[in-house]
């Protein structure tokens, strides 16, 4: 089993759409967990942290679910802006490695 | 102008070849990153360097070599370049709070290796 899974879509969804991404760990122990985008032969960017609570920042949506050893994304009101691959990020254990995810890319269109 | 800074943006050399990956910073960070991305594979470390006197090999070192010059340099090295590591080279640097460590990268140098 791989340490962090993603589907790796596409996603194709219209403008305005919700949708939501998963990705699951494996290590029980982990602690940090975040999304980073990243555009088709660009830099991975940071999008979000991701906490126990859950967080938002705008329209976008994290949760963590530590039974199941997930975490989540949910994107609201897509715009064609979003269409990137979304890549999810997890501390090895009781590590400070991050362990990236091979990314689940988006496509939002008109 | 951008904070984590790699040269080239790209480069086509031959099996054999030594080659040298360059990255600067202007955010101050102590620790930097050498990643390879590969299509279908998720971004691995190569090398990282928590300061200057310190380097610590990653999942895929062999065949690279890294030297960090000053805090704010850190450079990658192929001593004799192979097809196989055509890939999509990151540099990163990283502010560290508590447990979480967010990663800063630069714009990438894809190399291939003919």
């Amino acid at each position: 089993r791989k340490e962090v899974e993603q589907d790796p879509g596409p996603f194709n969804v219209p403008e305005g759409a919700t949708v939501a991404f998963n990705c699951t760990y494996s290590n029980s122990a982990s602690q940090s967990f975040f999304w980073y985008r990243q555009d088709c032969r660009k830099e991975p960017k940071l999008l979000m942290s991701v906490y126990s609570s859950g967080n938002e920042d705008g329209r976008f949506t994290a949760q963590l679910n530590r039974a199941s050893q997930y975490i989540s994304l949910l994107i609201r009101d897509s715009k064609l802006s979003d269409s990137a691959t979304y890549l999810c990020v997890v501390n090895r254990g009781n590590t400070d490695k991050l362990i990236f995810g091979t990314g689940t890319r988006l496509q939002v269109f008109p | 102008d951008a904070d984590v800074t790699q040269t080239p943006r790209n480069r086509i050399t031959k099996t054999g070849k030594r080659i040298m990956l360059e990255c600067s910073q202007t955010k101050g960070h102590d620790r930097m990153y050498w990643y390879r991305q590969d299509p279908g594979l998720g971004l691995r470390l190569i090398y990282y360097s928590f300061d200057v006197k310190d380097i610590n090999k990653g999942e895929i070192s062999d065949g690279y070599s890294v030297s960090r010059q000053a805090q704010a340099k850190f450079s990658l090295s192929l001593e004799s370049a192979i097809p196989n590591q055509t890939a999509l080279y990151f540099c990163a640097t990283s502010d560290r709070e508590g447990t979480n460590e967010k990663l800063f990268f630069g714009s990438g140098t894809q190399l291939s290796v003919l």
